[in-house]
């Protein structure tokens, strides 16, 4: 498909792992990344991964690259509060001048 | 460093008026975007510059929407006229190339309703 899929809603418990996950469509992307948007706010980036790496590991952030199926998942360990928010899978697309590609978002309830 | 500025933050406005929306960019960055987010959905572009110069429009609706960039710094997005379907947060983003790596940063949006 000619989508960024994402799953829509994820729930999870304060302290729990939280593991979003992405299916892209470009198979020679050579940066994919991961931003969260806070309600009201704008987009801040919290990782990206080079093609060229399976995976990726930033404090309590893991991100997994499967060119192959073209996935990436984004791995919050211990989730907070704080970490309620829309997540938003993006690829920057090789055939464009720098374009992100967007999924829909999924949005992530971190419940006590 | 100072992030990417964009005014307003709220825009309420009838439909058929226009409007019109600020980006300031990081400084040095060479590279400009335009995203729309309608409600529920991801960004999308809309325009992108490198320097002051268009080099991708092909999302822009150019019967209504124009936008620029004087002298390859600050650039202005106008809507003329607005429809109600133009309801969406528009995000300016900068990178000092094309996207690459951690350079994509974004404003903080202006949230356009038409009534």
């Amino acid at each position: 498909g000619e989508d960024v899929e994402q799953s829509l809603f994820l729930s999870v418990r304060e302290g729990d792992s939280s593991v979003i996950n992405c299916t892209y469509t470009d198979s020679s992307s050579t940066y994919l990344y991961w931003y969260k948007q806070e309600p009201g706010a704008g987009l801040q980036l919290l990782t990206y991964i080079f093609s060229n790496m399976d995976m990726k590991q930033d404090q309590r952030l893991t991100v997994l690259l499967n060119k192959k199926d073209k996935h990436l998942s984004l791995r919050i360990a211990d989730t907070q509060t704080g970490d309620s928010a829309i997540y938003f899978c993006a690829e920057l697309l090789t055939d464009s001048w720098g374009k992100l590609q967007f999924g829909a978002g999924t949005q992530v309830v971190v419940t006590p | 460093e100072a992030g990417v500025a964009q005014s307003p933050r709220y825009k309420i406005i009838e439909k058929r008026q226009s409007v019109a929306f600020w980006c300031n960019p990081i400084s040095g960055h060479a590279t400009l975007y335009w995203y729309q987010q309608i409600l529920g959905q991801g960004p999308k572009l809309l325009i992108q510059f490198q320097n002051n110069g268009v080099v991708d429009d092909s999302q822009l609706p150019k019967d209504r929407f124009s936008a620029e960039r004087l002298k390859g710094v600050d650039s202005t997005l106008k809507i003329q006229p607005a429809k109600l379907e133009d309801s969406a947060v528009y995000l300016c983003a900068s990178s000092p190339r094309r996207g690459q790596g951690a350079g994509y940063t974004f404003g903080s949006g202006t949230r356009l309703t038409v009534v």
